[in-house]
């Protein structure tokens, strides 16, 4: 079945550096993407999000990129802090109500 | 103002017994989501309330899991019969549906435990 998966389970970087957190996704018709993190013991945090008529959306240090060409999708955070320290999700909608999640990525940053 | 709660945060029971989860979202949100995740996984669709109503019940694994929701708030997540399979944390969430895309807000969760 289709299903939306990341490349890495766990990512560890050091404090002040740059992060990107990556997400394969197959069906090539959703046009809605959102990054949500997820700290221990709380429910996932929506991040980011974008639309397939669009490559790239940033925000406050993070930044999305699609590449609808090959279906991936990424998150980079800049300057990474020890408070991002979570496990990220990506997520495609995939009718007008219901998202579909990867497996997450546990990001770890280094002090 | 107050985000999306859900009660209680843990619970603990045995094989076989009743649970019922509660999910209180945000006022004025007209659609509200109910999601299972296992550990170290992501997030399982279960069930989906437009208002009171579920159009959308496909992800519910087995006639075990029924769901309500009444006043166009409060959500009950009831699981029959708990099985040792069915830990896992059990998230609800709700969006204003008021915009074309889907902006979900997550409550804390449930960590469901059948020993």
């Amino acid at each position: 079945g289709e299903s939306v998966g990341l490349h890495l389970p766990t990512l560890s970087v050091q404090e002040g550096d740059n992060s990107i957190i990556n997400c394969a996704y197959s069906n090539s018709a959703s046009d809605y993407f959102i990054w949500y993190k997820q700290e221990s013991g709380k429910g996932p945090q929506f991040i980011i999000d974008i639309r397939s008529n669009m490559d790239k959306r940033q925000g406050q240090r993070v930044t999305v990129l699609l590449n609808k060409t090959v279906k991936h999708l990424s998150l980079q955070i800049a300057a990474t802090q020890p408070g991002d320290s979570a496990v990220y999700f990506c997520a495609e909608e995939r009718s007008s109500y219901k998202l579909i999640f990867g497996s997450g990525t546990r990001l770890l940053v280094r002090p | 103002g107050a985000g999306v709660s859900q009660s209680p945060s843990n619970k603990v029971t045995e094989k076989g017994k009743d649970v019922e989860l509660r999910c209180d979202p945000i006022s004025g949100h007209t659609a509200l989501y109910w999601y299972r995740q296992r550990l170290g996984q992501g997030l399982e669709f279960l069930i989906y309330f437009q208002g009171n109503s579920a159009p959308d019940k496909s992800g519910l694994p087995s006639d075990r899991f029924s769901a309500e929701r009444t006043g166009e708030s409060v959500s009950t997540l009831t699981i029959q019969r708990t099985q040792q399979e069915d830990s896992a944390v059990y998230l609800c969430a709700s969006s204003a549906r008021d915009r074309h895309y889907n902006e979900q807000f997550f409550g804390p969760g449930t960590r469901l435990t059948v020993l």
